[in-house]
């Protein structure tokens, strides 16, 4: 069992729709909770860095980690096709260096 | 603020040689990470430079090696190229009290033949 598990898609909106993304995790020592988005060919961008569980907000994005069930979401309101992108979970443990990662879902939204 | 930069961009290289990738870390930023993307996955990490010191590392041989420089800039390099060493090579820069906060750079290309 991969210690990160996101399923690749790909998944294809229309431009509006709210997007739900997810990942699970098998270490339950993991506390920290990222999500990248990889344009084509660019390096992943950070877009939401947690700590433990609970949501976070910031704009169109909601990152919500449930570490009872080691599931992990990122939504995205009223996507737009500039939001068309791979999008990253990543996790680390308490004073950890190292990010494992998910394989990345990759996102389409269509105008 | 200067953000994380690589070079080359793109590298073609054969089997059985040797290349350094280079990257330089975003402005206040003293700890590098490297990982190897290949297609269709997500990043693996390689190993992690802070204070010009290996600060740790991920399930890859002793063919990859890394440097870190006074400035915070670090290599990546890799001996006796193989087939599969084939993918995206990513550099993250992060501070030292958030060093699992990584800003990635644009990431250098390597194709082996």
């Amino acid at each position: 069992q991969k210690e990160v598990e996101q399923d690749p898609g790909p998944l294809s909106v229309p431009e509006g729709a709210i997007v739900s993304l997810n990942c699970t995790y098998s270490n339950s020592a993991f506390q920290y909770f990222m999500w990248y988005r990889q344009y084509s060919r660019k390096g992943p961008e950070l877009l939401m860095y947690t700590y433990s569980s609970g949501n976070k907000e910031d704009g169109r994005f909601t990152a919500q980690v449930d570490k009872s069930s080691k599931y992990i979401s990122l939504f995205i309101r009223d996507s737009q096709p500039s939001d068309s992108a791979t999008y990253l979970c990543a996790t680390s443990g308490a004073g950890s260096y190292q990010l494992t990662f998910g394989k990345g879902t990759k996102l389409s939204v269509i105008p | 603020e200067t953000g994380v930069t690589q070079s080359p961009t793109h590298l073609i290289k054969t089997r059985g040689q040797q290349v350094t990738l280079r990257c330089s870390s975003q402005s206040g930023h003293n700890t590098v990470s490297w990982y190897q993307q290949a297609l269709g996955q997500g990043p693996q990490f390689i190993f992690q430079y802070y204070r010009e010191e290996e600060n740790g590392r991920g399930n890859f041989p002793p063919r990859f090696s890394g440097l870190q420089f006074p400035n915070y800039s670090s290599e990546l390099n890799v001996n006796a190229l193989e087939l599969d060493d084939s993918a995206l090579y990513l550099c993250a820069s992060s501070g030292r009290d958030r060093s699992n906060e990584q800003f990635f750079g644009p990431g250098t290309r390597l194709t082996v033949l």
